[in-house]
């Protein structure tokens, strides 16, 4: 079954603990990226990964990190978490960019306290 | 500065009734326009796309329309159906195959049975 995987689903972490949100799908896609959906402002763009190595800023990358050493997984990494960056986070994967549809994972929710 | 804007936060239609929602954009540069539909606790998952080269699109009950010079998209649901009761989320971009995917705040549609 085609899949996009996040881990965890749901957190509770205190103000600069790093954390890492792993994302993984079965799909063999070229392209994954990460969003974060906040009440009012729909979905806003992190990081997106057009190949392996290859990753560059959405419209809110700051805070972010992420990597794209395989093809199957894209982590997205909080450094130092602060409270603005509790949010729902998604995962996307799709074959090549959008001229295909996009692939979600079913979300993150993360609390920063 | 936002996008692309959904104006209407929500919509109540009656069942076989027709459904309108409306996005609007401001970047010139958008040339690709996508539709999302979202249920509680799910990841989105695309519904709809339209490249600017078209003006109508297409799909079964689902029909997008395209007016570039208003820099307006439109979303017809016909019939509706209680099913169709989500969130639904408009996004653009600057061509098929980028990475980068700008979204509009949603519009939580209700089809009251």
């Amino acid at each position: 079954e085609a899949q996009v995987t996040q881990n965890p689903r749901y957190l509770i972490t205190v103000t600069g603990k790093k954390l890492t949100v792993t994302c993984s799908q079965n799909m063999n896609h070229e392209y994954m990226s990460w969003y974060r959906q906040d009440p009012g402002l729909g979905l806003r763009q992190i990081y997106y990964s057009m190949n392996v190595e290859v990753t560059d800023k959405g419209d809110v990358p700051e805070g972010y990190k992420v990597s794209r050493k395989e093809k199957r997984n894209f982590p997205l990494i909080l450094e130092s978490p602060s409270p603005n960056q509790t949010s729902l986070y998604f995962c996307a994967s799709s074959p090549q960019g959008f001229g295909n549809t996009i692939y979600f994972g079913e979300g993150s929710w993360l609390t920063v306290v | 500065d936002q996008q692309v804007k959904q104006n209407s936060p929500s919509l109540s239609v009656q069942e076989g009734r027709i459904s309108i929602l409306n996005c609007d954009y401001t970047n010139s540069m958008f040339d690709y326009f996508l539709w999302y539909k979202k249920y509680p606790a799910e990841g989105p998952t695309f519904l709809i796309s339209i490249s600017s080269i078209k003006d109508k699109n297409e799909d079964g009950r689902f029909t997008v329309f395209l007016n570039k010079s208003a820099k307006h998209l439109s979303l017809h649901i016909v019939p509706s159906q209680p099913g169709d009761s989500a969130v639904y989320f408009c996004a653009a971009s600057e061509g098929s195959n980028t990475g980068k995917l700008i979204f509009g705040q949603g519009t939580t549609l209700q089809v009251k049975p």
